[in-house]
């Protein structure tokens, strides 16, 4: 089964306005962290924020917030004042506990993202 | 420079050959990564090293053979490849693996192409 699931391979938004990307997590331990990371063409994945599952409040970074519901073990992204910078690959991703001292950070298979002048 | 350095940002390879990866960390973070990522595929963790010990080979093919000479430095060296493994490879590094939100940061990749 998957541990991350993305449903979304593609979205589109205007410029300006706001956009939610989905993702849904599967885990049976009780501390996880959930991520949101950016990859643009270049290549390189940028991490946007995280969201740990004892935090009480709902993360947010400048233009980017999660929107965290744990009962239904969803971790939605949500980016307002879409900009055409915006364009790319998002990944989500949890970190859980995977034995001895280490953590496994496993990822899901991505949104891209078009932002539409 | 800063953050995290990937090099060759391209390469293609023969089966036959031997070539390898580098990634280079300034940041001094503790644990680095190989993933591998795939068209359409999650990224792939491959290894994970600590304080320049392997602590995770998640079954990869003995093709590919990681050394971490010290902890800013990180090698994937590439012999004997297959066309299935063409992908983008990239390389991570984190303060250490354990830490409160353990945040990754990641170079630009290294794009493979074997023919």
């Amino acid at each position: 089964a998957q541990k991350i699931t993305q449903t979304q391979p593609g979205m589109f938004v205007q410029e300006k306005e706001a956009v939610t990307l989905d993702c849904t997590y599967d885990t049976s331990d009780p501390s996880y962290g959930l991520f949101w990371y950016k990859q643009p063409s270049s290549g390189e994945m940028i991490f946007l924020i995280y969201q740990g599952s004892y935090d009480q409040q709902n993360a947010t970074e400048g233009r980017y917030s999660l929107n965290f519901q744990k009962a239904r073990k969803s971790a939605n992204l949500v980016i307002s004042a879409s900009q055409l910078g915006d364009s790319a690959m998002y990944f989500c991703a949890m970190r859980e506990y995977s034995g001895g001292s280490n953590y496994k950070l496993t990822f899901g298979k991505g949104t891209l993202l078009t932002v539409n002048p | 420079e800063t953050g995290v350095t990937q090099t060759p940002r391209h390469l293609v390879m023969g089966m036959t050959n031997k070539k390898s990866l580098k990634c280079e960390q300034h940041l001094g973070h503790n644990a680095m990564y190989w993933y591998k990522q795939s068209a359409k595929k999650p990224l792939e963790l491959m290894f994970v090293y600590s304080l320049e010990e392997r602590v995770e080979n998640n079954s990869v093919p003995s093709r590919f053979s990681p050394e971490c000479p010290n902890s800013s430095h990180l090698f994937l060296h590439l012999h004997t490849l297959q066309p299935e493994d063409s992908a983008l490879y990239l390389c991570a590094s984190s303060q250490d693996l354990v830490s409160g939100a353990n945040v990754l940061t990641f170079g630009a990749g290294s794009r493979l192409t074997v023919l």
